[in-house]
């Protein structure tokens, strides 16, 4: 089974400042898709930025971006420029596309994010 | 605008009664989940549904029931057999289209049982 594990409880950042959030998983798939969860006070939770196996590239959505390290199987998020509106529980995601239609999605237990004006 | 509904947002029950969750989505989405979050984990899976009058059960599947009789809608009944039911719900959908395998939430229900 999957774990995913994000080892920073609780972070606070000053406003402009710039923070990474640390995600590590386990798994021994090769082909997968990580993703990044922000939940608000409002408890709606939000898709931030999501990332496929099998590209090089690390995704990037405007301040949000990861680095993604299959080998070492790490998958950070950089908040960069941050805002007060992204006071939030941040969540990692990993799914493993078992087949059409079983696509299930492990979570980390959280990091709360605190932006400080 | 299209969207993922879940009501009520807060919902107050007796113990040893069933409660139904109510979860709908205009998304035109294939999939469905539902989710169940305590203080201090992440989300756990409590079933899908990959298509309608189809579910398979996630990983907390005991002391709940589903159906899928339509593809809008999913409702989630928490029976008096679950052993601790007080938490958030949260209902996501997706479409699965080509490697498109994002989940978009509802705004969640908070289910208190006393």
């Amino acid at each position: 089974a999957q774990t995913v594990t994000q080892s920073q409880p609780e972070m606070s950042v000053q406003e402009a400042e710039t923070v990474t959030l640390s995600c590590t998983y386990d798994t021994s798939e090769s082909n997968y898709y990580l993703f990044w969860y922000k939940q608000p006070p409002s408890r709606q939770m939000i898709l931030v930025i999501r990332q496929e196996a099998y590209k090089q590239q690390n995704a990037t959505e405007n301040r949000f971006s990861v680095n993604f390290q299959k080998a070492a199987k790490s998958f950070s998020l950089k908040i960069s420029d941050s805002q007060l509106g992204d006071t939030a529980m941040y969540f990692c995601a990993f799914m493993k596309p078992l087949n059409f239609g079983n696509e299930k999605l492990t979570f980390g237990t959280g990091t709360r994010l605190t932006i400080i004006p | 605008d299209g969207g993922i509904t879940q009501s009520p947002k807060y919902l107050f029950r007796k113990e040893g009664q069933n409660v139904t969750l109510s979860c709908e989505q205009n998304l035109n989405h294939d999939a469905m989940y539902w989710y169940r979050q305590d203080p201090g984990q992440g989300l756990r899976l409590i079933y899908y549904s990959q298509i309608v009058n189809d579910f398979q059960k996630g990983d907390i599947a005991e002391g709940y029931s589903v159906s899928r009789e339509k593809k809008e809608s999913f409702p989630l009944t928490v029976t008096s057999a679950q052993k601790n039911p007080t938490a958030f719900y949260l209902c996501a959908s997706s479409i699965r289209a080509g490697t498109a395998y994002e989940q978009y939430f509802g705004p969640g229900t908070r289910l208190t049982v006393t």
